[in-house]
């Protein structure tokens, strides 16, 4: 099993450019999460999802938007990239709810928005 | 006032020593409490939960104050690879709340 993986692990933005990052998993789990996290800072939950086709806000999710169209896949995207959103981003994947099962982390993408 | 606080460090410690880490909370409805480690620039890995009665995985010791709102971690014979920064984490409000970490650095 690879887990819980993230592409791409690395990207240099400038300003109003989009991207999209994947997070995909390999353990069938239901539920999915984008964090990012700052230095100082915990992380912060961007958006969630409970099951394939849905998704949620999280505690910071201006400026992203996200699909789970696949149960294996969430995608995280930013339409138009800003520099306060210079961060690093986890992907983390849960079988049941985060408050009864573990969440196994991605290995997370560093983006750099000039 | 920041949900989880933790002190950012670092505990600069020499092998072999116990530490120990602190971690307070504001939500006094938490019911659910971990500690995560994360190495630098990895992604953070579950440590242990913590349970109300505590809890001990070999040398990590992990115990809940719910009177005082805080969560405790205790290592005991520190080793290098215990170098690492430990968030700590709450369940609130239907989602993980992160503390900002501990920073660890074990010396020989």
């Amino acid at each position: 099993n690879a887990g819980v993986t993230q592409t791409p692990k690395f990207r240099v933005l400038k300003t109003g450019q989009s991207m999209t990052l994947l997070c995909a998993q390999d353990m069938n789990h239901e539920y999915m999460y984008w964090y990012r996290q700052d230095p100082g800072m915990g992380l912060r939950l961007i958006h969630y999802s409970v099951g394939e086709g849905t998704t949620a806000k999280g505690e910071v999710p201006d400026g992203y938007n996200v699909s789970r169209l696949k149960k294996q896949n969430f995608l995280l995207g930013l339409e138009s990239a800003a520099p306060s959103q210079t961060s690093v981003y986890f992907c983390a994947s849960s079988y049941e709810r985060e408050d009864s099962d573990t969440q196994y982390f991605g290995p997370g993408t560093r983006l750099t928005v000039l | 006032r920041k949900e989880v606080e933790q002190d950012p460090g670092p505990f600069n410690v020499p092998e072999g020593a116990t530490v120990a880490f602190n971690c307070t909370y504001s939500n006094s409805a938490s019911q659910s409490f971990f500690w995560y480690r994360q190495d630098c620039r990895k992604e953070p890995k579950l440590l242990m939960s913590v349970y109300s009665s505590g809890n001990e995985d070999g040398r990590f010791t992990a115990q809940l104050n719910r009177a005082s709102q805080y969560i405790s971690l205790l290592i005991r014979d520190s080793k290098l690879s215990d170098s690492a920064t430990y968030l700590c984490v709450h369940l609130g409000y239907n989602k993980l709340i992160f503390g900002a970490g501990t920073r660890l650095a074990v010396h020989p």
